[in-house]
């Protein structure tokens, strides 16, 4: 069951915060977020496992609301690097596969 | 160290040909994933291995679609009978544990366009 992400794009200038959003109709058991920028591999960003958790990496950091069954990416002070399309994965069960959304394409200004 | 290694990374075929794309996970991975990215989407489950078992294939569109993992290590997803709708990047990805705990690293893909 793939995961519903929104918005599909946001348009950010450098400095700027946005919040992407992944919500699953069913329970979650772990969510995924990773990023592709162009013609590359997606790339980890972080996994999130248990309800309510938050994880950070660098000004990049999520939250995982297991009762709502949805999960936040949170980009602050945006930097160009931050551009690309960010993808949450969704385990639905303890069945190791993940369902990815359809992506969420950041463009970020100078 | 290395990557997870795909090649070709580009491959085109005519209606009807048979195509192998390879997949090198990293060494000591034990879970290996195929998935399928159509242009504007996200990556859509193939098939799962752990080690050289093939635990899921549910997502595989057809019995034209057949992969393998023998040895515990590459990985070969293999299409016959090439279809226009087959065209699509088709990406590896390997993970230390199982996908849950465990980070997926994906390779650059395949991507492949049938005339």
């Amino acid at each position: 069951q793939q995961p519903v992400q929104s918005p599909q794009a946001v348009i950010l200038r450098e400095g700027e915060d946005a919040v992407i959003n992944c919500s699953s109709s069913k329970a979650l058991y772990s969510v995924h977020w990773y990023r592709q920028k162009h013609g590359e591999a997606p790339v980890f960003l972080m996994i999130l496992l248990k309800g309510g958790e938050q994880k950070g990496h660098d000004k990049i950091s999520a939250s995982f609301n297991e009762k709502k069954q949805q999960s936040s990416l949170y980009l602050t002070a945006s930097q160009l690097s931050y551009s690309g399309t960010y993808f949450c994965g969704t385990e639905n069960s303890y069945d190791y596969k993940l369902s990815f959304g359809a992506g969420t394409t950041v463009t970020v200004r100078a | 160290g290395a990557g997870v290694s795909q090649s070709p990374r580009y491959k085109v075929a005519k209606r009807g040909q048979d195509v192998a794309l390879r997949c090198d996970p990293i060494s000591g991975h034990v879970s290996l994933f195929w998935y399928q990215q159509a242009l504007g989407q996200g990556p859509e489950f193939l098939t799962y291995f752990q080690n050289e078992a093939q635990l899921d294939k549910s997502g595989l569109p057809s019995d034209r679609f057949f992969a393998e993992r023998p040895e515990g290590s590459v990985s070969t997803l293999k299409i016959q009978r090439t279809q226009q709708e087959d065209s699509a990047v088709y990406l590896c990805a390997s993970s230390l544990d199982r996908g849950g705990n465990s980070p997926l690293h994906f390779g650059n893909g395949t991507r492949l366009t049938v005339t």
